[in-house]
């Protein structure tokens, strides 16, 4: 089964300073995709970045990057810069194996708060 | 507003009624999701439809829960003799690609 573990359930940052948020999972599929979702106060979720684990390159979009570590199974996401807007919930998501509706698995969730 | 629409958004109900929930998802997205989410927790995966069909359904999922998508667009998720446990934000996301769904806003239902 699947497992997606978040260790840090809050994080805060000042404002235009970086932080990494970790994420570890487990999987027995070997072709696979993870996902960073950002969930706003009483928004909805949006997708914020996606890795394809069969690429060694990590995913980049504009402030936002992951360093994936496929051997240790271990995905973070780095945001520099960090905006007052990013303060939100941050999951982590794996698809679950065997599920052809890439049905995800998320993690618990970091709390990230940005300090003006 | 394109997005995927969920109402009501928010629903009070006491234990032993029956609630029903819509989703509007995006026009062309064939794929359907039903999530729950609980504080403190990350959404947890309840039922797939791929246009009408209901293709996958959680273990979450008890007999008091049912779902539709009657003609592969909106969907309902109803739950018969509310539980406080069913207390939750239940997400609709739709998706044409792997993975990448696009979520409402949620619909939270208290039973009291």
């Amino acid at each position: 089964a699947q497992t997606v573990t978040q260790s840090q359930p809050e994080m805060s940052v000042q404002e235009a300073e970086t932080v990494t948020l970790s994420c570890t999972y487990d999987t027995s599929e070997n072709n696979y995709y993870l996902f960073w979702y950002k969930q706003p106060p009483s928004r909805q979720m949006i997708l914020v970045i996606r890795q394809e684990a069969y690429k060694q390159q990590n995913a980049t979009e504009n402030r936002f990057s992951v360093n994936f570590q496929k051997a240790a199974k271990s995905f973070s996401l780095k945001i520099s810069d960090s905006q007052l807007g990013d303060t939100a919930m941050y999951f982590c998501a794996i698809p679950r194996s065997g599920a052809g509706s890439y049905q995800l698995t998320f993690g618990k969730g970091t709390k990230l708060s940005v300090i003006p | 507003d394109t997005g995927v629409s969920q109402n009501p958004r928010h629903k009070i109900t006491k234990r032993g009624q029956n609630v029903t929930f819509r989703c509007d998802p995006i026009s062309e997205h064939n794929r359907l999701y039903w999530y729950r989410q609980t504080l403190g927790q990350g959404p947890e995966f309840l039922t797939y439809f791929q246009n009408e069909a209901q293709l996958e359904k959680s273990r979450l999922l008890s007999d008091r829960f049912s779902a539709e998508r009657p003609k592969g667009s909106f969907s309902t998720l109803e739950i018969q003799r509310t539980e406080q446990g069913d207390s939750a934000m239940y997400l609709c996301a739709s998706s044409i690609y792997a993975g990448e769904l696009f979520f409402g806003e949620g619909s939270r239902l208290t039973v009291l």
